[in-house]
């Protein structure tokens, strides 16, 4: 049973702060990914990465960055945080040679940003 | 650049009564269908997946039907019970070199008792 968690599920920041939302799988996956869920507008993906430190830019990039250091974990890092970026974030992984991506999800950070 | 529309966007039905959820997608080298379900508070999980070589999948009470031609696939649920209620997602994977997964923008279904 493939098990994806995340490092917390609800986070208070301040604006200009830096923050970290960690994900690990236990399930070998090569491929990772981070979304953010908003109302309306389903999931939206940020960031994902194919292998150890590789990334590639999701559909809403900016003001994010990650870090894939290990195959097992892979970090959102939200530089300067701002009140745009209060959301749900969700991190998934995937088995690259199963052909199909199925994504599963960790159980989301709910961030709100002051 | 591809996208996957989701149509309705809200769903409220009675309990016992069918639900159906539609979406549309763009590339038409999308090749795997998966919906995801995510009840209130909890994770998305994947609830059936079509690939582009089958026209319809049926598990229990859920199905879903694939139109290549015209680029549509449909969520059916038959029988609805209150623990249906949630969101749902679909989302169409493009086989680009590595896979893309592009998720409409989800439905949430009502089932009222």
């Amino acid at each position: 049973d493939v098990k994806v968690t995340q490092s917390s599920r609800y986070l208070v920041k301040r604006t200009g702060e830096k923050v970290f939302l960690e994900c690990v799988q236990d399930m070998d996956h090569e491929n990772m990914f981070w979304y953010r869920q908003d109302p309306g507008l389903g999931l939206r993906l940020i960031y994902f990465s194919y292998d150890v430190k590789m990334k590639e830019k999701g559909d809403i990039p900016e003001g994010y960055s990650v870090s894939r250091e290990k195959k097992e974990r892979f970090s959102l890092i939200l530089e300067s945080a701002s009140t745009n970026q209060t959301s749900m974030y969700l991190c998934a992984s995937s088995l690259l040679s199963s052909g199909t991506d199925t994504q599963y999800f960790g159980p989301g950070t709910r961030l709100t940003v002051l | 650049g591809e996208n996957v529309e989701q149509h309705p966007s809200t769903l409220s039905v009675q309990e016992g009564d069918s639900a159906v959820i539609k979406c549309t997608y763009s590339d038409s080298a999308s090749n795997y269908f998966p919906w995801y379900k995510q009840e209130l508070g909890k994770r998305p999980q994947l609830i059936i997946d079509i690939r582009s070589n089958v026209g319809e999948k049926k598990d229990q009470r859920i199905a879903v039907t694939l139109n290549k031609t015209a680029k549509h696939f449909s969520l059916h649920i038959t029988e609805t019970q209150p623990e249906d209620s949630a969101v749902y997602f679909c989302a169409a994977i493009l086989h680009t070199g590595g896979f893309k997964t592009i998720f409409g923008a989800g439905t949430r279904l009502f089932v009222k008792a």
